[in-house]
């Protein structure tokens, strides 16, 4: 399957901690995109990477994208309470522009 | 901001009962899809549109059908609800051509099927 697979499914840090989550999928992609989910919420989108891009910046949120290892991460640095979420990496095969898979995600909990 | 939103927030019906879901986008989105999300399975994509009156089917339509007769309003139907329809349905939608750009997404409705 082209889904990306979230590393860890769950993390559990302090607040001011950072959270690194990771994303490994497949077949080759046109982008990637991370999103986050509140929960019994609908999804949020926190940022795009394309396929030649390496590394993106958004406040407190860096993606990196490594096409060679066909795996992306999403670090969060000085984590909040607000931040606790889930969070899915999606991908957008190259191969078929009228497909677009999400992981299952990863569960952050970030104790005050 | 571009907003999506979903007509129900929470919804209990019984095995047999036909089921709108109503989803609307405010920001002339070509674009829209219905997902559902299960623990463990992440998110699938049910059906999709990419413009009026026109709908493709994503990887899990059996039981759905959907409709499309304003650009900003896309409706999931399930036309006999059963017990293993008992999901998150989210909605969501993107500018342009583009399947794979930017997803904007409802707040979901939780559909529970007794």
């Amino acid at each position: 399957s082209q889904q990306g697979e979230e590393d860890p499914q769950a993390l559990s840090i302090q607040e001011g901690e950072n959270a690194t989550m990771n994303c490994s999928y497949k077949t080759s992609i046109n982008n990637l995109q991370w999103y986050r989910q509140n929960s019994g919420r609908g999804l949020v989108h926190l940022i795009l990477i394309r396929s030649n891009e390496r590394e993106k910046h958004s406040g407190r949120l860096r993606v990196t994208l490594d096409t060679s290892k066909k795996s992306s991460s999403l670090l969060i640095t000085a984590s909040r309470a607000a931040d606790t979420a889930s969070y899915f990496c999606a991908t957008g095969p190259r191969a078929n522009f009228n497909k677009f898979y999400f992981g299952s995600g990863t569960k952050l909990n970030v104790k005050p | 901001d571009v907003k999506v939103t979903q007509s129900s927030r929470y919804l209990v019906k019984r095995t047999g009962e036909k089921v709108f879901l109503e989803c609307v986008q405010d920001m002339d989105h070509e674009n829209m899809f219905w997902y559902r999300q299960d623990p463990g399975l992440g998110l699938r994509l049910i059906y999709f549109s990419y413009d009026v009156k026109m709908k493709e089917k994503g990887d899990i339509p059996e039981g759905y059908s959907v409709s499309r007769e304003k650009k900003e309003r896309f409706s999931l139907i399930l036309e006999s609800a059963s017990t293993n329809q008992t999901s998150m349905y989210l909605c969501a939608s993107t500018i342009g051509a583009g399947f794979q750009e930017t997803q904007y997404f409802g707040p979901g409705t939780r559909l529970l099927v007794l």
